[in-house]
This record gives structure tokens, C-alpha cells and sequence, in this order.
């Protein structure tokens, strides 16, 4: 079955940097895009991008162009996203869904943003 | 950007209940529009892809429906599990948006 396990909760500092993981399983990694999108309480939901692992492929949403960088390890079936010059705007939970259809979601990952 | 307005923003049910829950979008969005299940520190969960379609393991209660820039989720009667968030996701056009939710909450 279709499983995307995500990384654990952080605590990270402004200005400073973080990188979290999405572990993919039952099913073929390299043929299926990988989105991320984040979740914040008052904002709702917003998409960040996209990655197609079989070729490295990405398109993000202009709004985090810049903040977010999007990279696929086809080794180890994980897609990463990282966040840069994180403020406390970006605290939020950031989750993985796979496919065009984003069908499949992983659990969510809280990134919190505080000196 | 497409803007996706989901209303209401809060229901008050009970179990037997029939509900819909509305994503009007800004402009035609060609029935490309998902509609997600999301309880508490969970996952989301695809219920309804492309308008209509039944995500494969979820019930026949929950059916979607629209058109254009109109689309609705109807659950046709309530069940205990059912009370959670509901938003829904247009993935027509570049970028993706999604509703502001729908929380479902037990009468």
C-alpha cells in the first residue's frame, strides 16, 4: 500500500535553515510527482511545488520560489524539501502528497520557527 | 491564481444527517476539483477526485458533484467518523489552490 512517512517534528531558529524528508513506499517512486504543501492555522492550506523524481523536475508556486527547494533521492525512494532564512511566517506544518492527483498525503511534519 | 471560496466554514450536524459542504471557484476549473477528509494530526485523505469520482475504500455516503466553477460534497447521512475538516483542491490551473476548510462538528 502507498505510504509516505515524513520526518519529525522541528524547532529551528530564525534566519536558519531546515530540511525534511518524505519517505515513499508501495509504489514506483521515480514515476510519480511529489508535491509539498503547508498548512497554518488562519491561512489554510497552501501548495509549494512539485518535484517529478524520475528526472529531477521541478515547478514551484512563485509565492515560495526562493524559500523552498525541492530535491529526490531515487536511492532511497525520499523526496526533501528545504526551507532557507526561515522567520516565524514559516512556522506551519508542511506535508508530501503524491501524483497529480495528489492522492496520497503524508502525515505532516511541524516546523517551528522561534529563537 | 484561481481562488477557491468553500462554504460553510462550520457545520453543526447529527449522526443521520444528510450535509453539503461548496467550493466555488473564481473561474472554470474543468471539474478538476478533489475533495479531502482531514482529522486531527492525520493525514489527509483524498475522498473524491475529479468532481465525482469515489477514492477507492471510501464509503458510498460521500458523493461530489458540479460544474464550471460550482462543486459539492454531500455526505448523505452522517456517521460518527465523519466529523472532522473537509477543504477541497483545484489542480486545474497553475497553482493549485485549495478551500479554507469545513469543519464538521457534532450537534
Amino acid at each position: 500500500q502507498v505510504q509516505l512517512q515524513q520526518s519529525g517534528t522541528e524547532l529551528v531558529k530564525p534566519a536558519s535553515s531546515v530540511k525534511i524528508s518524505c519517505k515513499a513506499s508501495g509504489y514506483t517512486f521515480t514515476s510519480n510527482y511529489m508535491h509539498w504543501i503547508r498548512q497554518q492555522p488562519g491561512n489554510g492550506l497552501e501548495w509549494i511545488g512539485w518535484i517529478y523524481p524520475g528526472n529531477g523536475n521541478t515547478k514551484y508556486n512563485q509565492k515560495f520560489d526562493g524559500k523552498a527547494t525541492l530535491t529526490a533521492d531515487k536511492s532511497s525512494s525520499t523526496a526533501y524539501m528545504q526551507l532557507s532564512s526561515l522567520t516565524s511566517e514559516d512556522s506551519a506544518v508542511y506535508f508530501c502528497a503524491r501524483s497529480r492527483q495528489l492522492d496520497y498525503w503524508g502525515q505532516g511534519v511541524m516546523v517551528t520557527v522561534s529563537s | 491564481d484561481i481562488q477557491m471560496t468553500q462554504s460553510p466554514s462550520f457545520l453543526s450536524a447529527s449522526v443521520g444527517d444528510r450535509v453539503t459542504i461548496n467550493c466555488k471557484a473564481s473561474q472554470n476549473i474543468n471539474k478538476y476539483l478533489n475533495w479531502y477528509q482531514q482529522k486531527l494530526g492525520e493525514a489527509p485523505k483524498r475522498l473524491i477526485y475529479n468532481t465525482n469520482n469515489l477514492q477507492t475504500g471510501i464509503p458510498s455516503r460521500f458523493s461530489g458533484s458540479g460544474s464550471g466553477t460550482d462543486y459539492t460534497l454531500t455526505i448523505s447521512s452522517l456517521q460518527p467518523e465523519d466529523f472532522a475538516t473537509y477543504f477541497c483542491l483545484q489542480h486545474n490551473s497553475f497553482p493549485n489552490t485549495f478551500g479554507a476548510g469545513t469543519k464538521l462538528e457534532l450537534k
